[in-house]
């Protein structure tokens, strides 16, 4: 069984410039979710998707940080425009179940931002 | 709001000894908690999961346990070998928010 795919693993840009993260969860999971952590952090969730919907966005930067997961399937998170403290790795994860949560997640390899 | 702490920040220890991680939370009203493993440049993997029902969990030479009403959680790895360095996380499902809640984690050196 294929793994959590992101794409693409590390990305170097100046403040003030757009970047987009794409993610392939586990085929057949429904809730998908995308987490930042700062170094020396744990992650920090700032999207959940349950199917093509919404779940949470309560933490998400929204006047930057945009998501979406139109086909239900793969997500991008966008930035724009990138601060110098949006410097993390982006960690995208997926799960199988529709309940709300607790259920086991697994996670992709995460994509290296840095802002310069 | 759940804060979630893990002690020590950091671990070195010789090839083979025991060694236990510890995490603690402060709202008690979980409905599980996770242990994952980090390696460096990689994400993560969920390496044991307790629902807020059980004890604890073994798997291998890991066992995990929970304490509610103490707020405690320990991951407890025997016979640590130099494959086991990586940084270990807990994390949280529930209380007052519905979503995953990390520590810090623990970053474990096992030395040959």
């Amino acid at each position: 069984e294929a793994g959590v795919a992101q794409s693409p693993r590390y990305k170097i840009i100046e403040k003030r410039q757009s970047v987009a993260f794409w993610c392939n969860p586990i085929s057949g999971h429904a809730t998908l979710y995308w987490y930042q952590q700062i170094l020396g952090q744990g992650p920090k969730l700032l999207i959940q998707f349950q199917n093509n919907g919404v779940v949470d966005d309560s933490q998400l930067p929204k006047d930057r940080f945009s998501a979406e997961r139109l086909k239900g399937v793969d997500s991008t998170l966008k930035i724009q425009p990138a601060k110098l403290e949006d410097s993390a790795v982006y960690l995208c994860a997926s799960s199988s179940g529709t309940s709300g949560g607790g259920e086991t997640q697994y996670f992709g390899p995460g994509t290296r931002l840095l802002v310069l | 709001k759940q804060e979630v702490t893990q002690i020590p920040a950091a671990l070195s220890v010789p090839e083979g000894e025991n060694l236990v991680l510890n995490c603690s939370f402060t709202d008690s009203a979980i409905y599980n908690l996770q242990w994952f493993r980090q390696d460096p440049g990689k994400g993560l993997t969920s390496l044991l999961l307790i629902q807020s029902s059980q004890r604890e969990q073994t798997s291998g030479r890991l066992n995990a346990s929970l304490d509610k009403s103490s707020g405690r959680s320990t991951l407890y790895i025997a016979a640590s070998q130099p494959g086991d360095s990586a940084t270990y996380l807990c994390a949280l499902y529930g209380g007052s928010q519905g979503n995953l809640i990390f520590g810090k984690g623990t970053k474990l050196s096992v030395k040959p």
